[in-house]
């Protein structure tokens, strides 16, 4: 069964700090994995995506890693601000825009 | 704004009335998805159209649910005889292509509440 699963469940750490979430899947087959972003109450904003051949890909203090033989992602944020604290959602895709397989997501705090 | 705009943004009703959601995607994007999102989940795709056309439907998008995009443009998605179950926010989504690659542009959702 096609499934993604994030680790860990929720984060909470300092702003300023730096943190990495994981995402495990066993999707097949696999075209891209991307990450978004979701503050509360709002739709999801889109982070990365990555496809089979990269396994790297930084949007400003965000940088999302691939690996596509153990079936692996990160995403690693640095320098933590406020506005970073939301849920963080991996997604893999099939082989089509709408055969997407989302995680449950992490929720990560900043505190001050 | 030119972003993924969707109406209302929430909506309480009692159970087994009709409720209908508006999206207005990004305006030259050609293709529309609906989810579902329960709280602590991820969304879960209900339909999605390329232009008009109504290409695919979830399992989950029973008989009393419906969804339109009369003009390509934008899209209603209409719960006949809601249920408490189908309490949850619906998202709109759009994207220029049908490519994998394509980014999915979100709206910030109609959160609804059956009572």
């Amino acid at each position: 069964k096609n499934q993604v699963e994030q680790s860990p469940q929720s984060l909470i750490i300092l702003e300023g700090k730096n943190c990495t979430l994981q995402c495990n899947y066993t999707v097949s087959p696999f075209s891209n994995l991307r990450w978004y972003k979701q503050d509360t109450g709002r739709g999801p904003v889109s982070l990365t995506i990555m496809t089979f051949s990269e396994n790297t890909k930084s949007n400003g203090r965000y940088t999302a890693t691939l690996d596509a033989d153990t079936k692996q992602s990160s995403l690693h944020i640095t320098a933590s601000q406020l506005s970073d604290s939301a849920s963080y959602i991996c997604v893999v895709s099939e082989d089509s825009n709408y055969q997407l397989i989302w995680g449950a997501g992490t929720k990560l705090i900043i505190k001050p | 704004d030119t972003g993924v705009s969707q109406n209302p943004r929430h909506k309480i009703t009692k159970r087994g009335q009709n409720v209908t959601f508006r999206c207005d995607p990004i305006s030259e994007h050609n293709r529309l998805y609906w989810y579902r999102q329960t709280l602590g989940q991820g969304p879960e795709f209900l339909t999605y159209f390329q232009n008009e056309a109504q290409l695919e439907k979830s399992r989950l998008l029973s008989d009393r649910f419906s969804a339109e995009r009369p003009k390509g443009s934008f899209s209603t998605l209409e719960i006949q005889r809601t249920e408490q179950g189908d309490s949850a926010m619906y998202l709109c989504a759009s994207s220029s292509t049908g490519s994998s690659n394509s980014p999915l542009h979100f709206g910030n959702g109609t959160r609804l509440t059956v009572t």
